[in-house]
Order: structure tokens, then C-alpha cells, then sequence
């Protein structure tokens, strides 16, 4: 299988919670991040956790990563259509290359 | 500070033809990356750079060769174009030491 793993579509409702899911098996990252990638546009940095750390929350996005599961989720609360993107989960050392996972696309509905 | 630019934004080429795509970046970073991005298969890291006048291979560097020639600017060359080829290519930087790549628009190629 592929080295980080992302499901390839979601689709909630306005006002719910996304929930996206990210697997990796390689553990000696240091980073692991989260990019969003609107239509026609580059990747944007949305966050990013320590793989010290179990969950890291700025305003809408929470991040939780179980080590022992080599699992990491990024959870958008009260998701808007504006929120409507490709979300890439990616593990990195500092300033190191990125390892990206397929995207996942994320289709909000009114 | 216009961040990470890419020239062209867009190219069709022929079979075996050769080009330059050029990416540069205002914020004296350190790290340069080409990345290609192809539906299914998130961004895949094609040749990197971690100062002026070196650069490395990364996870699909065949068919492509890269320069660093000035700090600002990190070029991903073309020198016979395939089919394969066809993707859209991103350019990204960072400072050294730092945990944050910023991207480019992109350049999307097709080649015929």
C-alpha cells in the first residue's frame, strides 16, 4: 500500500462536522500536516501537529493523531461551503521533503 | 512579496519537444522543491534543492533535470517530453530548519 492514505471523497452537509482521516506507515516523521487545495489553486498550509503531540485545535480544526494507530484526523467544525477543497495529509521532517497522501475532496452542500 | 511564482501557467507540448519551467520565490528561502501532481495520486516529489548550486533527486526524477543556479530561483527542464509527462507541477520553498512549505500556483502541461 501506498506510505499515507486518505479516503477520496466526503460529502457533509452545511453546519455539520468533516471528519477526514489520514493513515501512514512510516513513523520517523517529525511533522505531520494538513494542506487544503482550492480549484485551480496551489496547496495552503491549514495546519500542521508535532508527532510528539496527540491533538492540536485552531479555531474550526481540531487534529488528533493516534501514534500507536498511525492514524491522524482533521476535523472541520461547523463546515461551510466556502470549506469545499482537496485536503492533502502529508508527514515531513524540518524543512525536509514531503510525503503526500492521494487527497481527500471535500464537497460541503447547502 | 509576491511569495512563489511559476512560469507559464499553462503549456501544451509535442511529443519529444523540450522546455523550462521556472519557479521563483522572494522570500530568501533556503529549500526549493518541484512537485507534479496527478489525479489519484496527491503531489509526488520530483527533484529538490537545499541551497544555491546544489540539488537532489527526490521520488520520480526521471525524465526531468533541474538548476539552482541563483538562490531565488529553482528551474525544472524538460529535455524530451512524453506523454507521461502530463501534470500539473509545483514549486514550493521553505527557510531551512523551518516546518512550513509555501506552494506556487501551479503550471499545468499537457504534452501531445
Amino acid at each position: 500500500g501506498e506510505d499515507v492514505e486518505q479516503s477520496l471523497f466526503l460529502s457533509v452537509r452545511e453546519g455539520d462536522s468533516s471528519v477526514i482521516n489520514c493513515t501512514y506507515t512510516d513513523s520517523s516523521s517529525t511533522y505531520l500536516y494538513w494542506y487544503k487545495q482550492e480549484p485551480g489553486a496551489g496547496l495552503q498550509l491549514l495546519t500542521y501537529i508535532f508527532s510528539n503531540m496527540d491533538m492540536k485545535q485552531d479555531q474550526r480544526l481540531t487534529v488528533l493523531l493516534n501514534k500507536k494507530d498511525k492514524h491522524l484526523s482533521l476535523r472541520i467544525a461547523d463546515t461551510q461551503t466556502g470549506d469545499s477543497a482537496i485536503y492533502f495529509c502529508a508527514r515531513g521532517n524540518q524543512g525536509g521533503k514531503l510525503i503526500f497522501g492521494q487527497g481527500t475532496e471535500l464537497s460541503v452542500k447547502p | 512579496n509576491a511569495g512563489v511564482t511559476q512560469t507559464p501557467k499553462f503549456r501544451v507540448l509535442k511529443t519529444g519537444q523540450s522546455m523550462t519551467l521556472l519557479c521563483a520565490q522572494d522570500m530568501n528561502h533556503e529549500y526549493m522543491y518541484w512537485y507534479r501532481q496527478d489525479p489519484g495520486m496527491g503531489l509526488r516529489l520530483i527533484h529538490y534543492s537545499v541551497g544555491e548550486g546544489t540539488t537532489a533527486k527526490g521520488e520520480v526524477p526521471d525524465g526531468y533535470n533541474v538548476s539552482r543556479l541563483k538562490k531565488q530561483n529553482f528551474l525544472l527542464g524538460l529535455e524530451s517530453a512524453a506523454p507521461s509527462q502530463t501534470s500539473v507541477y509545483f514549486c514550493a520553498s521553505c527557510l531551512a530548519g523551518s516546518y512550513e512549505q509555501y506552494f506556487g500556483p501551479g503550471t499545468r502541461l499537457t504534452v501531445t
